[in-house]
């Protein structure tokens, strides 16, 4: 059974960085066509897709955010690390960690998500 | 980065009635699109995936058809619980995007 789970600060403050965890279970990031995705959806607004990391280490992100954002993958702990630098009240929304279909980018499972409130 | 425009923003029906959602992409895309529906307060759930295989569990008043730009979704029988927000998905070209929704809601 495959879960993912988003954890992280639910308020940061504008210029800040932002890091969030995505523990999953029921699937391994070592294993040949495995990728995991951050999207997030602004309260009211349509999803959006921040970053990508495969099974081999590679690497893709969002054109408009690709500067503030870093993925990362830690494989012994089952876990992907998003960072987000330099919020702004604009990135209040919904984070949702993803895992993509083994032979395809469309989304198999989603975790839960996780509401981050950027406010001073 | 191409754009997804799903139509119409909302969609009206009522339980039982055929529902159409479209989806246009501004450039072509092969049939590399997923269909996505979101209830209130939930994640997303796959439905549809390369245009127009169901996802497990699917049920099968949910079909999708298109190539290139131009893409639909039919639930052929509105039930109750199909009032949610749809969305749309390319994963031809980097960035993966998105469609703006479609709000199917009760007449």
């Amino acid at each position: 059974q495959v879960t993912l789970r988003e954890s992280g600060p639910a308020l940061v403050k504008p210029t800040q960085t932002l890091t969030l965890t995505c523990a999953f279970s029921g699937f391994s990031l070592t294993t040949s066509g495995m990728c995991v995705s951050w999207i997030r959806q602004p309260p009211g607004k349509p999803l959006e897709w921040l970053a990508l990391i495969d099974w081999d280490d590679d690497k893709y992100y969002s054109t408009s955010l690709e500067t503030r954002l870093t993925i990362s993958k830690d494989t012994s702990e089952n876990q992907v690390v998003l960072t987000m630098t330099n919020m702004d009240p604009v990135d209040t929304a919904t984070y949702y960690c993803a895992r993509m279909r083994g032979s395809d980018w469309s989304v198999e499972y989603w975790g839960p998500g996780t509401l981050v409130t950027v406010s001073s | 980065e191409i754009v997804m425009t799903q139509s119409p923003a909302t969609l009206s029906g009522s339980p039982g009635e055929r529902a159409t959602l479209s989806c246009r992409t501004s450039q072509s895309i092969s049939t590399n699109l997923a269909w996505y529906q979101q209830r209130p307060g939930q994640a997303p759930r796959l439905l549809i995936y390369d245009a127009s295989t169901r996802a497990s569990d699917i049920p099968i008043r949910f079909s999708g058809r298109g190539s290139g730009t131009e893409f639909t979704l039919t639930i052929s029988s509105l039930q109750s619980e199909d009032f949610a927000i749809y969305h749309c998905q390319q994963y031809n070209n980097w960035p993966l995007t998105f469609g703006q929704g479609t709000k199917v809601e009760i007449k």
